[in-house]
């Protein structure tokens, strides 16, 4: 069955760029998504890209998609102690069935 | 804000009981998508409903049941509750058409004593 893998945890500091990256297995996803998770919230749509496209431009969130090596990541710029939260990568596959990661815990010191 | 409503917010049952959980989907969407996250299976997807119709069905137990309405709301049943039944339970909803975006609600809070 398909497999979405990514690192429990990711701490930077206020001002840099995070890069949270996100693997997976099946090879009919359709579209690829980042979605947030904030404590004791719901998950908040964040960015997506379809799978023919290897990289999408979203303010200051980029999405970078490697098709070969089903490898995507999220980078956020200048990132803030209010990205602090819960990131999940999600593919879709031809049958809108989202598969989630485990989710990477991203913490942002001041 | 979604657009997805979920209510209750938290529910506290005891173990054998039955619940109802109640989900409003997006103005003008047509699918409804149950899902549960633990703490030890994180997000999984439960079941799909299109229009009224079960569409997809993932890894739900037969103690669990849904279904969706006319207007389009949706209900997640659980019945005989055990204490690994506690989680958070997400509806989602998306419109139907070709990009099929889900949006999530804020989510039900189950704990089962």
């Amino acid at each position: 069955g398909e497999d979405v893998e990514q690192s429990l945890f990711l701490s930077v500091r206020e001002g840099d760029s995070s890069v949270i990256n996100c693997t997976y297995t099946d090879s009919s996803s359709t579209y690829l998504y980042w979605y947030k998770q904030e404590p004791g919230a719901g998950l908040q749509l964040l960015t997506y890209i379809f799978s023919n496209m290897d990289m999408k431009q979203d303010q200051r969130l980029t999405v970078l998609l490697n098709k070969k090596d089903k490898h995507l990541s999220l980078r956020i710029a200048d990132t803030q102690t209010g990205d602090s939260a819960i990131y999940f990568c999600a593919e879709r596959d031809a049958g809108n069935m989202l598969t989630f990661g485990g989710g990477t815990r991203l913490m942002v010191k001041p | 804000d979604s657009g997805v409503t979920q209510t209750p917010k938290h529910l506290i049952t005891a173990t054998g009981q039955r619940v109802t959980l109640r989900c409003s989907p997006r103005s003008g969407d047509l699918s409804v998508y149950w899902y549960q996250q633990s703490l030890d299976q994180g997000l999984q997807f439960l079941i799909q409903y299109y229009n009224g119709e079960e569409r997809a069905k993932g890894n739900i137990l037969e103690r669990f049941s849904a279904q969706q309405f006319p207007d389009l709301h949706s209900e997640l049943n659980l019945s005989s509750l055990e204490l690994g039944d506690s989680a958070l339970y997400f509806c989602a909803s998306s419109g139907g058409n070709y990009q099929e975006t889900q949006y999530f609600g804020p989510g039900t809070r189950l704990l089962v004593l």
